[in-house]
């Protein structure tokens, strides 16, 4: 079965330093992968997905099919970053989103 | 104006009552979801509907009911509810894209507290 883990409940950085959210999964097969975002108070909603290929609010993600990863990167974090953070699989051949644990980003100034 | 719209946006009952929380999206999507996130944060898909048609049914007490009267809208249903079953219950929606990947529009989430 698929499996999204992210080793990180907790992450916290300084304004201005890289931070890197950490995600690795479990399939056999292609998977598509997102990063999706919940701010304070706010929906959760998709931040990047691996086949756009894009950056967003300054953050990329790469699909390490070797190390089973897609990593959260962004080299200056912000104070606005601060958020929790959730990446999720789809199997390519279904509509089923597994999301990992999640990981809450804080960002002190 | 808004995408995914889920009422009661909080909700608190006694051990036992029935509840229903409704979900409606104006997306034009085709396919509806329910998740639930526990109070540690994690993320579980409960229900999938595509066209009306129920295509996932994970591992839930049948307490739980959804139902779809219309593509657009997807109602879930709780039984003698159970102090466990105080979570935040996020509705979602997605249209799979030319590209292949099912992005979701969630809606801003239902606090069930059962006491």
């Amino acid at each position: 079965a698929q499996r999204v883990t992210q080793p990180e409940k907790l992450l916290s950085v300084f304004k201005g330093a890289p931070v890197e959210l950490k995600c690795n999964y479990s399939y056999s097969g292609s998977p598509e992968l997102f990063w999706y975002v919940q701010y304070s108070r706010q929906r959760l909603q998709l931040l990047l997905r691996h086949i756009s290929r894009e950056s967003i609010k300054g953050f990329t993600a790469d699909l390490n099919k070797g190390e089973t990863s897609f990593h959260l990167k962004k080299p200056f974090a912000q104070e606005e970053d601060s958020a929790m953070y959730y990446c999720a699989l789809e199997l390519t051949s279904g509509s089923r989103l597994t999301f990992g644990e999640g990981t809450q980003l804080t960002v002190n100034p | 104006d808004t995408a995914v719209s889920q009422t009661p946006k909080y909700l608190v009952t006694q051990m036992g009552n029935d509840k229903s929380i409704k979900c409606e999206q104006n997306l034009g999507h085709d396919t509806m979801y329910w998740y639930k996130q526990d109070s540690k944060k994690f993320l579980k898909i409960m229900f999938s509907y595509n066209n009306k048609e129920l295509i996932i049914n994970e591992t839930v007490p049948n307490r739980f009911s959804p139902k779809s009267p219309d593509k657009a809208h997807l109602n879930l249903h709780i039984n003698s509810l159970e102090l466990g079953d105080s979570a935040v219950y996020f509705c979602a929606s997605s249209l799979r894209s030319p590209s292949g990947a099912n992005v979701l529009t969630f809606g801003a989430g239902s606090r069930l507290t059962v006491l």
